[in-house]
């Protein structure tokens, strides 16, 4: 099946540094999401990139949509302590009616305040 | 708060068990996810549902099964229960199922089985 290798694993980072991390796969996906995920919560949609090329921004956080369509970045500027979280790709293809998602392991941020 | 409620938050039961966690969608989202989430495995899709119909299949094992009731709530079993089905079982919902609608998330429910 489709597979998603996300990096990097984890980050220990400084507040005020910026944050860079991406996802690849071995198969094309027509949309590409990023995904934050606090402790005892479901993941939250940081970012939707719908258009190879894409490239979006929300507040600090900005993603792009690889041209070859097998991956895509997040970057995240000016890290302040509630950065912290896992952040998650997520890769979505139409193929027929399904809409599923296929998700990346994670990156596990922390700031250092 | 996504609008997406699961019950319950947290679920500890023996091998050999059956169990059902619930899930209600966002007021008015038709479509509901449910996904597993290990830490081996990282978050799998499991199923989904749209209008009450099953509309696509992913790793979800024959020993599990689920529905979406009328109400448009869904419920996913769980039966003859394993270690290795400990894990974050999330729902997710979304207005319709087309490619560009954005999944809710649930704040999952907890499942050890000892």
């Amino acid at each position: 099946g489709q597979q998603l290798n996300q990096s990097p694993q984890s980050m220990f980072i400084q507040e005020g540094e910026d944050v860079s991390m991406n996802c690849t796969s071995s198969s094309i996906f027509n949309t590409w999401l990023w995904y934050k995920q606090e402790p005892g919560e479901g993941p939250v949609l940081l970012i939707a990139l719908y258009k190879a090329g894409e490239l979006t921004s929300n507040g600090r956080l900005t993603a792009q949509f690889g041209i070859t369509r097998k991956d895509s970045f997040l970057n995240i500027s000016a890290s302040i302590p509630s950065d912290v979280g896992i952040y998650f790709c997520a890769g979505r293809n139409s193929g027929g009616s399904n809409y599923k998602l296929t998700f990346g392991k994670g990156t596990l941020l922390t700031v250092n305040p | 708060d996504s609008g997406v409620t699961q019950t319950p938050k947290h679920l500890i039961t023996a091998t050999g068990q059956r169990v059902t966690l619930r899930c209600s969608p966002r007021s008015g989202d038709l479509s509901v996810y449910w996904y597993q989430q290990s830490l081996d495995q990282g978050l799998q899709f499991l199923i989904q549902y749209y209008n009450g119909e099953e509309r696509a299949k992913g790793n979800i094992l024959e020993r599990f099964s689920a529905q979406q009731f009328p109400d448009l709530h869904s419920e996913l079993n769980l039966s003859s229960l394993e270690l290795g089905d400990s894990a974050l079982y999330f729902c997710a919902s979304s207005v319709t199922s087309g490619k560009t609608d954005t999944q809710y998330f649930g704040p999952g429910t907890r499942l050890t089985v000892l």
